[in-house]
């Protein structure tokens, strides 16, 4: 099993359109999570860390469940802007561990 | 601040060439990663420095790919013999001791002749 999975997609969605992305872990020690974006031809940023009893930034809201090693994002009213692979990521169970990335979901919002 | 750089940017060789790739990290971090990507593919791992331990290299594909990181700055990541398969973007990231979340360079991109 990789330690990081991801539906590859891609997901085609039209703007003003609800998506969620999904990814699950096998390291049960792990203790950060994170979502990252790639553009096209970009390098990865972060987009927002993953707490515990989840969290919410504007249209995003990002979900854990620590018992079933799951990990979520929900885009809400999608705009063309959010076309773009998103990566989940994950660490070990300290900070100073090798962080990993998930395979990435690609996103294609349509007009 | 300066973020992380790379150079160069784009790099062109020949099948058989030897390739260094240079890569200045965020000033304080203790923390470098090696990462590669292919078109259209996700993130592979190559090497992670982590202060004075030794490095993880767990990813590395070959022993033709080798990285150093000197005085716990600069990292150079070095492929000997280069081979097509070898084109792909490189990408280095650092982050602050005991932070997880990192921070990326442009990368370089290398084509393999």
């Amino acid at each position: 099993r990789k330690e990081v999975e991801q539906d590859p997609g891609p997901f085609n969605v039209p703007e003003g359109a609800t998506v969620a992305f999904n990814c699950t872990y096998s390291n049960s020690a792990s203790q950060s999570f994170f979502w990252y974006r790639q553009d096209c031809r970009k390098e990865p940023k972060l987009l927002m860390s993953v707490y515990s009893s989840g969290n919410e930034d504007g249209r995003f809201t990002a979900q854990l469940n620590r018992a079933s090693q799951y990990i979520s994002l929900l885009i809400r009213d999608s705009k063309l802007s959010d076309s773009a692979t998103y990566l989940c990521v994950v660490n070990g169970k300290t900070s100073y561990d090798k962080v990993i990335f998930g395979p990435g979901t690609s996103l294609s919002v349509i007009p | 601040g300066a973020g992380v750089s790379q150079s160069p940017s784009n790099k062109v060789t020949e099948k058989g060439k030897d390739v260094e790739l240079r890569c200045d990290p965020i000033s304080g971090h203790t923390a470098l990663y090696w990462y590669r990507q292919s078109l259209g593919q996700g993130l592979e791992f190559l090497i992670y420095f982590q202060g004075n331990s030794a490095p993880d290299k767990s990813g590395l594909p070959s022993d033709r790919f080798s990285a150093e990181r000197t005085g716990g700055s600069v990292s150079t990541l070095t492929i000997q013999r280069t081979q097509q398969e070898d084109s792909a973007v490189y990408l280095c990231a650092s982050s602050l001791i005991g932070s997880p979340e990192q921070f990326f360079g442009p990368g370089t991109r290398l084509t393999v002749l």
